[in-house]
Formats: structure tokens, sequence, C-alpha cells
């Protein structure tokens, strides 16, 4: 069985530039979890979804951050544009239902310059 | 508000025993998770507790007290490579997944 696939994963872009990172879960878990993780910290949620609604969207910079999940499998999330702040590794997770064990896929680390 | 505390760091030698607290204040509670994470990797499930008491996998237990809003991942026969963060996570309200700063362990021959 295919893990949690994250593409791209590495992405150095200048500052103000758009960048966008697609996740495919594993087969048949309706929940997605885009988290942000900076250097030495936990991951941060960004938004949450059941199937193709946002069940949670709360800690979203929705400005310049915006989230999809067309179809209720893959999901792409964007920046634009993308602040120096916004340096982290962005990490896709998947699970079959809220409560239970998330798995992540490898993450996409963005270096904004 | 949500609040999960987990110490920055821990140093403990190779065969020896550690713990890592973690206390938690959540809306809602849901059951709690350890997640290991090696440098530059993704997490990886470790352990799940939602009723009291102790939870035992091999050389990792976990430990819960909902009434205390605390846990503990107990890690024995230390390893190097068991050298890694160690995040804490817990299922708050609306069966949201958040996690801690994470605790780094290093362990030394």
């Amino acid at each position: 069985e295919a893990g949690v696939v994250q593409s791209p994963r590495y992405k150095i872009i200048e500052k103000k530039q758009p960048v966008a990172f697609w996740c495919n879960p594993i087969s048949g878990h309706n929940t997605l979890y885009w988290y942000r993780q900076n250097l030495g910290q936990g991951p941060e949620l960004l938004i949450r979804y059941e199937n193709e609604e946002a069940v949670d969207d709360s800690q979203l910079p929705k400005d310049r951050f915006s989230a999809e999940r067309l179809k209720g499998v893959d999901s792409t999330l964007k920046i634009q544009p993308a602040e120096l702040g916004d340096s982290a590794v962005y990490l896709c997770a998947s699970t079959t239902s809220g409560a239970n064990v998330l798995t992540f896929g490898a993450g996409s680390r963005l270096t904004v310059l | 508000g949500q609040n999960i505390d987990q110490p920055t760091e821990m140093t403990a030698t190779e065969g020896a025993i550690v713990q890592i607290n973690c206390t938690y204040q959540t809306s809602g509670f849901n059951g709690l998770f350890w997640y290991q994470q090696h440098a530059g990797e993704a997490p990886t499930f470790l352990s799940y507790n939602v009723l009291d008491g102790l939870e035992e996998k091999g050389r990792f237990s976990s430990f819960l007290s909902r009434s205390k809003g605390y846990s503990y991942l107990l890690l024995k026969e230390l390893q190097m490579k068991d050298s890694a963060s160690y995040l804490c996570a817990v299922i708050a309200g609306g069966f949201k997944t958040i996690f801690g700063a994470g605790t780094r362990l290093f362990v030394k021959a």
C-alpha cells in the first residue's frame, strides 16, 4: 500500500512568488490534514478536511493561503504571495477518521528568499 | 485555548530509561498520541491512550491520566537510534489533532 504522497519535496522561491503543494492521501482515508512545521517546533494545524469539506480552517491565514480537496481525494495547498516567514515544512497527513492515528507524508520543505 | 507542554530537550545514556512528560489543556479530549520524528523525516506513530493507565509496546510505554491532563512516554533500554523528537498530540474537541512542540531526545554512548 502506498503511503501519503507529497510533492514537491523541496521548493525554493523568492518572496511574493506563488507556490503550491500537492498531497495524495492513503486510499480510503477520508480525513486529510495540512500542517506547517517550523524548525524545532511541533506541527501546527492549518486545515482539516472530512472528504471534500473543510471542517476546520480556523488557523489558515486566508489572506494568502488557500486549499482545496476536489472529489475528496487529492488536496492542494497554495500560498500567494509567499513571505519570508512562510519558510517551513508543509506536512500532509491522512486518517480514516478524526480519532485515529495519522499517517504523514514526507513533507514539502519551502524556503522563501 | 489549547495548550500542550513538553520539555524542550532531554539527554540520556544508551541502555538507560527515560521518561518524557506531557501536560495538556484542551477544549475536549478524545485521545492522546505519541509520535516519533527523526530529523528531516515525517512523524511516525508510537502509541495511543484514550483511557487512564499504562499502554506497553515493547521498549515503549505510555501513560495517561485524564483527570490531571497528563501523559508520559517511557523509553527503556535506550538505543542510539532513539535519538529523535517525541511529539505529544491530543485529539481535542471536534476530533482535531493538535501537537505539542516536541521533546528532542539525545542518546549518548
